[in-house]
């Protein structure tokens, strides 16, 4: 069956710090993944998506950026982030064949 | 683009009916979801239609209208554990094969009252 993992599942960072968080896939091969973002009390933002290794769409201009070393790995990273970047960031795969988009348990993300 | 609408909250009596209504807009329609989130965790999946009709869980049943871009998400027998936001998404094949987006709504936050 398929899983998906995402680390860590809560992160508080000061202002000005690097970002890096990393999600898995087990199960299944070339899939697509993507990241979104959830602030407070809003919804699901589509931040990037990835067709295969190396390839990466964004779709919110921001200071982060995502990166796909591997099959199955897609990580979301930023340099300096920002108190505007605080939210929940889902990892998630799905196919046009998929019934259910699956997603990993969150990152809570506090910056201070 | 994509554009999804559903109501911002609804409140319901415990053991009663609720219907969330959900109307989408886009040009490469590829299936509608509905998922429950509760406050701080991962959205879990509730139900998925691409055709037309009503498709049955339990006491959670959705119903797809390609035709006038239009879905509902029906909860019966309300228990106080439904408490939570209900998201409706859009699954879009664009830029060619293989490349898919599925696109939220904001969510019905759904409160269920003794």
């Amino acid at each position: 069956s398929q899983t998906i993992h995402q680390w860590p599942a809560t992160l508080v960072q000061p202002v000005g710090s690097p970002l890096s968080l990393e999600c898995t896939v087990e199960g299944t091969s070339n899939p697509n993944l993507y990241w979104y973002r959830q602030a407070a009390g809003r919804g699901l933002q589509l931040l990037f998506y990835s067709v295969g290794i190396g390839q990466i769409s964004s779709e919110v201009p921001q200071n982060l950026s995502a990166s796909r070393p591997q099959d199955r790995q897609f990580i979301l990273s930023s340099k300096k982030l920002l108190l505007s970047d605080s939210g929940f960031y889902l990892c998630a795969w799905f196919t046009g064949l998929n019934t259910e988009a699956f997603f990993g348990q969150g990152t809570r993300l506090t910056v201070v | 683009g994509q554009n999804i609408d559903q109501p911002t909250e609804m409140t319901a009596t415990e053991g009663a009916i609720v219907q969330i209504n959900c109307t989408y807009q886009t040009s490469g329609f590829n299936g509608l979801f509905w998922y429950q989130q509760h406050a701080g965790e991962a959205p879990t999946f509730l139900s998925y239609n691409v055709l037309d009709g009503l498709e049955e869980k339990g006491r959670f049943s959705s119903f797809l209208s390609r035709s006038k871009g239009y879905s509902y998400l029906l909860l019966k027998e309300l228990q106080m554990k439904d408490s939570a936001s209900y998201l409706c998404a859009v699954r879009d094949e664009y830029s060619g094969a293989g490349s898919y987006q599925l696109t939220f709504g904001k969510g019905t936050k759904l409160s269920v009252i003794p």
